[in-house]
């Protein structure tokens, strides 16, 4: 079974420019995350889906970061503009609604 | 609120040492808790969960047991390999609507041969 799949798996941007993150869950899941992970630290949660709706986005800076989930599968996570202080790891995780979580490998931004 | 505090790392330890990770947690109701290993350049991969009190969690040599009374899930193996050096992250599952899951910090650890 093909687990969590996210690209890229590395990306540098200037600040100030917009990046987007893909994600696409296990198959079969209906649940969807996306964490950060700043260097050194734990993953915190950014935005849960259930299927295509956003039911937990209290985390998320609106005011750059957007998310979707068109269809209740892919997902995509954008920052528009970019920060130095975005430079961190986003992760997708999907799951079956009971709360267990299974990670992609992330993406690794870095903002210059 | 829930908040979750792992013992700081690195650990470093010779292969075959006795491992023990501490992990406490802070949660309103009955959380379920987790242990996952990051190996370098990878994602998180799930090693072990217990979902009540007493319950015991083990997987790939690797035990931790729900406290409730001294709100602790430890990490312990008895023998560990270079293989295992990786981090490792306590976390909590808050049973309510929310289902969100509270990470600690991560304790990296690191076996020498």
């Amino acid at each position: 079974e093909a687990g969590v799949v996210q690209s890229p798996r590395y990306k540098i941007i200037e600040k100030k420019q917009p990046v987007a993150f893909w994600c696409n869950p296990i198959s079969g899941h209906n649940t969807l995350y996306w964490y950060l992970q700043n260097l050194g630290q734990g993953p915190e949660l950014l935005i849960r889906y259930e299927n295509e709706e956003a039911v937990d986005d209290s985390q998320l800076p609106k005011d750059r970061f957007s998310a979707e989930r068109l269809k209740g599968v892919d997902s995509t996570l954008k920052i528009q503009p970019a920060e130095l202080g975005d430079s961190a790891v986003y992760l997708c995780a999907s799951g079956t609604g009971s709360g267990e979580a299974f990670f992609g490998q992330g993406t690794r931004l870095t903002v210059v | 609120g829930d908040s979750v505090t792992q013992m700081e790392g690195p650990v470093t330890l010779s292969e075959e040492a006795f491992l023990t990770i501490n992990c406490t947690y802070t949660a309103t109701g009955y959380p379920s808790l987790f242990w996952y290993v990051q190996y370098p350049g990878e994602g998180l991969q799930l090693l072990l969960k217990a979902t009540k009190a007493d319950d015991k969690g083990s997987n790939k040599g690797f035990e931790a047991t729900y406290r409730k009374e001294t709100t602790s899930f430890h990490l312990e193996k008895g023998s560990v390999q270079v293989s295992d050096s990786a981090v490792y992250f306590c976390a909590l599952l808050r049973m309510d609507s929310s289902y969100k899951l509270i990470f600690g910090s991560g304790t990296r650890l690191l076996v020498r041969p």
